[in-house]
């Protein structure tokens, strides 16, 4: 069946410092993909997406690359700030399912000043 | 993109009552969904539910324990029912906006219902 894996957390940065949660999925045909954040105490927002193979989604100095070689969607960030402090959900939608969203486990990121 | 309005936004109830949820959609669409958060956990989907039809339940969640409505295209209400601590969790409606591989293509969440059950 269609899943999603996503890197183990808690992840604590320096602020400044490189950001990468590693995403891989496993699905029939051409799903989209998507990266979903919860601030503390918040509900879910989409922070970006990608529909298609070799698609770049990006929003706020977040970027993901759609790479169906590697079945991946790596979230990345040059220069976290305290403010990305949050959980962030890898997650699927694969057409053939019912439409159905399916998450990763999510990953905690912690920022330091 | 739609926006939801889903109420109550947190409640703390009495073990063996029940809490009906609400998600009110800003435009029509099709299908509706319900996910649960259990703490410090990621998003469980609960059922699908349709307009006009039952809701279709994933595996390890059943009518009885959380009934769905769907009267119309743009609301839908969750119970849960007969309450236990172990249903403590964040609520969640979401619905699918826009077609495959359009651009605003993809799913918006309600704020969610804390619920604690004591």
């Amino acid at each position: 069946g269609n899943s999603v894996t996503q890197m183990e957390g808690p992840v604590t940065l320096s602020e400044e410092a490189f950001l990468t949660i590693n995403c891989t999925y496993t699905a029939t045909g051409y799903p989209s993909l998507f990266w979903y954040v919860q601030y503390p105490g918040e509900g879910l927002q989409l922070l970006l997406k990608a529909t298609k193979a070799d698609d770049k989604g990006s929003n706020k100095g977040f970027e993901a690359t759609y790479r169906k070689e590697t079945t991946s969607f790596h979230l990345e960030k040059g220069s976290v700030q305290v403010s990305d402090s949050a959980v962030y959900f890898c997650a699927l939608s694969a057409y053939s399912s019912a439409s159905k969203i399916i998450f990763g486990s999510g990953t905690r990121l912690s920022i330091r000043p | 993109s739609a926006v939801i309005s889903q109420k109550p936004s947190r409640d703390i109830c009495q073990r063996g009552t029940s809490l009906t949820i609400q998600c009110q959609v800003d435009s029509q669409v099709t299908m509706m969904f319900w996910y649960r958060q259990q703490p410090g956990q990621s998003l469980t989907l609960i059922a699908t539910a349709n307009q006009g039809s039952e809701a279709t339940y994933e595996s390890g969640f059943v009518i009885d324990k959380f009934p769905i409505s769907r009267p119309n295209l743009t609301f839908s209400t969750l119970t849960v029912s007969n309450m236990s601590p172990e249903d403590s969790s964040i609520y969640l409606c979401s619905v699918e906006v826009g077609r495959a591989r359009d651009d605003n293509y993809g799913y918006t969440f309600g704020s969610g219902t804390r619920l604690t059950v004591v």
